[in-house]
């Protein structure tokens, strides 16, 4: 059973740079999310996807912010212009549509840092 | 808007030493209550899910527990690899996937 794959694992630039990043879900799993996490803090929610739509979009996805799945397979998450509140721990879950609410299924994160 | 406050920040338990972790929430219609751990460097971990008042779930040295306003994460005869981060997250009614998370439990057991 391969878990959720996020790559690059770090990631270093420097101010005003676009950064991508990229997420591979676990196979069966139709829904894909986005999160972010700084030092001390729990994930917070960005996006969420269900197949190839994006459903939600919280406050936080700045429009420097934008997220892609296309086909409903990998997402992508991109940032433009970084700034030095960017730096944090991007973290992408999947999870299964089922009768109830399916737990979600964290990679490892991509850990971004903004010099 | 749903909240999570967990306590306490930090716990420092001699291996053996059983204990709990509180998760406090409130939310506009539970769909879910989950507890995670979270090691250095990594991702959360799903451990359990919670749907209703009263429920409760096992698994090693590990047992979550349920209430109307907070789920409280025991652990019995813990061991020097239970050391981690656990996160508590809560889903709400208002048809959306996100979950909401709490700031964690640093958990350190020694030998």
């Amino acid at each position: 059973d391969t878990g959720v794959s996020q790559n690059p694992r770090h990631k270093i630039t420097k101010r005003g740079q676009n950064v991508t990043f990229r997420c591979d879900p676990i196979s069966e799993h139709n829904r894909l999310y986005w999160y972010r996490q700084t030092l001390g803090q729990g994930p917070e929610f960005l996006t969420y996807f269900q197949n190839e739509a994006q459903l939600e979009k919280s406050r936080l996805l700045s429009d420097r912010f934008s997220a892609e799945r296309p086909k409903g397979s990998f997402s992508t998450l991109e940032i433009q212009r970084t700034e030095q509140g960017d730096s944090a721990m991007y973290l992408c879950a999947s999870s299964f549509t089922g009768a109830s609410n399916q737990p979600q299924h964290f990679g490892d994160g991509t850990r971004l840092s903004i010099l | 808007e749903d909240q999570v406050t967990q306590s306490p920040e930090a716990l420092r338990l001699q291996e053996g030493e059983s204990s709990s972790l509180n998760c406090s929430y409130t939310v506009s219609g539970l769909r879910g209550l989950f507890w995670y751990r979270q090691d250095p460097g990594k991702g959360p971990e799903f451990l359990f899910t919670l749907y209703s008042a009263g429920e409760e779930k096992e698994k090693e040295r590990l047992k979550a527990t349920l209430t109307k306003k907070e789920s409280f994460l025991h652990i019995t005869a813990p061991k020097p690899e239970d050391s981690a981060t656990y996160l508590c997250a809560v889903q709400g009614d208002t048809g959306f996937q996100k979950l909401v998370f709490g700031t964690g439990t640093r958990l350190l057991v020694s030998p």
